[in-house]
């Protein structure tokens, strides 16, 4: 069974700092990769997803995220934080065949501070 | 066009008592998936529908936990004898076939909060 893990429940950075959101894979067989973002009150909105094509996967509001089989890692990035990006973050994994709902870690929350 | 819709957007209940909750998926997608999000728990999968198929039941927590999907269309969650630990939100997902790849669209949840 694939399992995803985010490590860090919280993470705070500065206003124009680098934003580094950690995320864990475990499948057994090649994964579909996605990162979720959640505003206040609101659902689910794709950032990004990696699908077997480039391993580096350029997303929504400048985000950015690299597929690492060795590492079974697909950590989300973005080179200057805004205040708008204060939210939510969910990582998820579905395996490659047949039809999976998305697993889905427990989130971090991002604070971005002035 | 529209996104998913969900209703109501909260609901208040008493322990023991039944709620039902909709969800109105995007016109045309064939896959609707139902998910719970409780506090530090992340997103837990409930049922997922899949055009005509059989549903996938395999994340509901108890037999109090049902959903139907009527006309491949607007989906309903059921929770018979509400419990304290059934408040949480509820997000429907949908998407437009049921494939790993395929990015799912999420509603804004029904936030039920059992007393």
């Amino acid at each position: 069974a694939q399992s995803v893990t985010q490590l860090g429940s919280h993470v705070s950075v500065s206003e124009g700092a680098l934003v580094l959101l950690r995320c864990n894979y475990s499948s057994s067989v090649p994964p579909y990769l996605f990162w979720y973002v959640q505003y206040p009150n609101q659902g689910l909105q794709l950032l990004l997803k990696y699908t077997s094509a480039a391993t580096l996967v350029k997303g929504i509001n400048g985000f950015e995220a690299e597929f690492k089989k060795s590492e079974t890692s697909f950590h989300l990035t973005k080179p200057s934080a805004h205040m708008s990006d204060a939210a939510e973050y969910f990582c998820a994994v579905s395996v490659s065949s047949g039809n999976t709902p998305l697993v889905f870690g427990k989130g971090t929350r991002l604070s971005v501070i002035a | 066009g529209a996104g998913v819709s969900q209703s109501p957007s909260n609901k208040v209940t008493e322990k023991g008592k039944d709620v039902e909750l909709r969800c109105d998926p995007i016109s045309g997608h064939t896959a609707l998936y139902w998910y719970r999000q409780s506090l530090g728990q992340g997103l837990e999968f409930l049922i997922y529908f899949q055009g005509n198929s059989a549903p996938d039941k395999s994340g509901l927590p108890s037999d109090r936990f049902s959903a139907e999907r009527t006309g491949g269309s607007v989906s309903t969650l059921t929770i018979q004898r509400t419990q304290q630990e059934d408040s949480a939100v509820y997000l429907c997902a949908s998407s437009i076939a049921g494939g790993p790849g395929n990015e799912q669209f999420f509603g804004p949840g029904t936030r039920l909060t059992v007393l």
